[in-house]
């Protein structure tokens, strides 16, 4: 059975600039997670959708930061415009319902 | 609010034992999850405990006491590769995953 699937694995950009992460859930589960990780730190929930509805955005920036997943299934997480603050590692995670998550090999942002 | 605690850093020798423990506070529970982490990578999946007791698995195991607010991972036999970060998380009332902040493990030889 296939994980989870992110692109890029890395990606370099210049402050005020966009950029779009994608991810390919588990097949079958219809539970799909955007997380923040800073280094040394826990993920930190973005966005997590149920199928596609937005079931808790309470912690996206919704200034800066939006997301999308169409059909229920992949889904687009974009910064626009991206800020020094935003470097981090995204991972995008999914699971059946509210069983075990199981995560992408995340993206690493890294904005000068 | 929500806290979940756990030791920054431990460091052992291969071929020991170690815990790394976790304290929580939480609106409600749901069940609590290992993960571990190595550097670079992402979390993957080691335990859940959602009744008391002690749960184990191979090498490792992990105990939960819900009264105390209170689990820990046991790791034996130490391997080098075991040097990761452990990351404890809770479920609370909403369904919510709660994240501590990890706990990086050094294993020397």
């Amino acid at each position: 059975e296939a994980g989870v699937v992110q692109s890029p694995r890395y990606k370099i950009i210049e402050k005020k600039q966009p950029v779009a992460f994608w991810c390919n859930p588990i097949s079958g589960h219809n539970t799909l997670y955007w997380y923040l990780q800073n280094l040394g730190q826990g993920p930190e929930l973005l966005i997590r959708y149920e199928n596609e509805e937005a079931v808790d955005d309470s912690q996206l920036p919704k200034d800066r930061f939006s997301a999308e997943r169409l059909k229920g299934v992949d889904s687009t997480l974009k910064i626009q415009p991206a800020e020094l603050g935003d470097s981090a590692v995204y991972l995008c995670a999914s699971s059946k319902s509210t069983d075990t998550q199981y995560f992408g090999p995340g993206t690493r942002l890294t904005v000068l | 609010g929500q806290n979940i605690d756990q030791p920054t850093e431990m460091t052992a020798t291969e071929g020991a034992i170690v815990q790394i423990n976790c304290t929580y506070q939480t609106s409600g529970f749901n069940g609590l999850f290992w993960y571990q982490q190595h550097a670079g990578e992402a979390p993957t999946f080691l335990s859940y405990n959602v009744l008391d007791g002690l749960e184990e698995k191979g090498r490792f195991s992990s105990f939960l006491s819900r009264s105390k607010g209170y689990s820990y991972l046991l790791l034996k036999e130490l391997q080098m590769k075991d040097s990761a970060s452990y990351l404890c998380a809770v479920i609370d009332s909403n369904y919510q995953l709660i994240w501590g902040a990890g706990t990086k493990l050094i294993i020397k030889p």
